[in-house]
């Protein structure tokens, strides 16, 4: 079975500070990873993610993250937070199921960026 | 935005009742994927059409069933409402292959909102 943890329900930083969302998974064989967003009464909005290769991945919007395989973690950064961050975070791993795929998320993150 | 659509927004149904939710996906995806968020919780994956066939179903009853059209629309049917099935239902289409498409990203349509009563 595959599973995400988002240890942190809720992140507060400053403006213009870096932010880091966590992120921790558990996967069968080689995860694919990702990162989306949800703003308040919105569906979720990609981010960035994580097949193979370079293990610093660029998203949108100044995103980035990195993974790291021997601590099976995909945390999220950002070098200056902005007000309009403030949203729901998710990681998800992407399993392969009978043929199909599914996406396995966590429980979210809220970020709160404040002045 | 994504291009991917879904209606209607909000809806309001009572416990023993049917619904039926649409989904349009992106223009050139071949698969949906249906989710179904709980509030304060992450999505929770319901079932993946791929090219009109079933293609993956998670830990969902068998009242949850679906459909998708040749042009790769989609529908969530829900029968016997229960309570418990008030949350905001996610599509997400994508393009793939059978056996997942390992570049294959989800996108999301914004959501409908289902209040069962």
């Amino acid at each position: 079975a595959q599973s995400v943890a988002q240890p942190e329900d809720q992140v507060n930083v400053a403006e213009g500070n870096p932010l880091t969302v966590k992120c921790t998974y558990s996967v069968s064989g080689n995860p694919y990873l990702f990162w989306y967003v949800q703003y308040p009464n919105r569906g979720l909005q990609f981010l960035l993610k994580y097949i193979t290769g370079d293990n610093l991945v660029k998203g949108s919007y100044g995103f980035e993250a990195e993974f790291n395989k021997s601590q099976t973690s995909f945390h999220l950064k950002k070098p200056s937070a902005l007000v309009s961050d403030s949203a729901l975070y998710f990681c998800a791993v992407r399993a392969i199921t009978g043929g199909g795929n599914k996406l396995t998320f966590g429980t979210g993150t809220q970020l709160k960026v404040e002045l | 935005e994504t291009g991917v659509t879904q209606s209607p927004t909000h809806l309001i149904k009572t416990r023993g009742q049917q619904v039926t939710l649409r989904c349009s996906s992106q223009s050139g995806h071949n698969t949906v994927s249906w989710y179904q968020q709980a509030l304060g919780q992450g999505p929770q994956f319901i079932f993946q059409y791929y090219r009109e066939e079933e293609n993956g179903r998670g830990n969902f009853p068998p009242r949850f069933s679906g459909l998708q059209f040749p042009n790769y629309s989609s529908e969530l049917n829900v029968n016997a409402l229960e309570l418990d099935d008030s949350a905001l239902y996610l599509c997400a289409s994508s393009l793939g292959t059978i056996a997942g498409g390992v570049t294959d990203t989800q996108y999301f349509g914004p959501g409908t909102r289902l209040t069962v009563l």
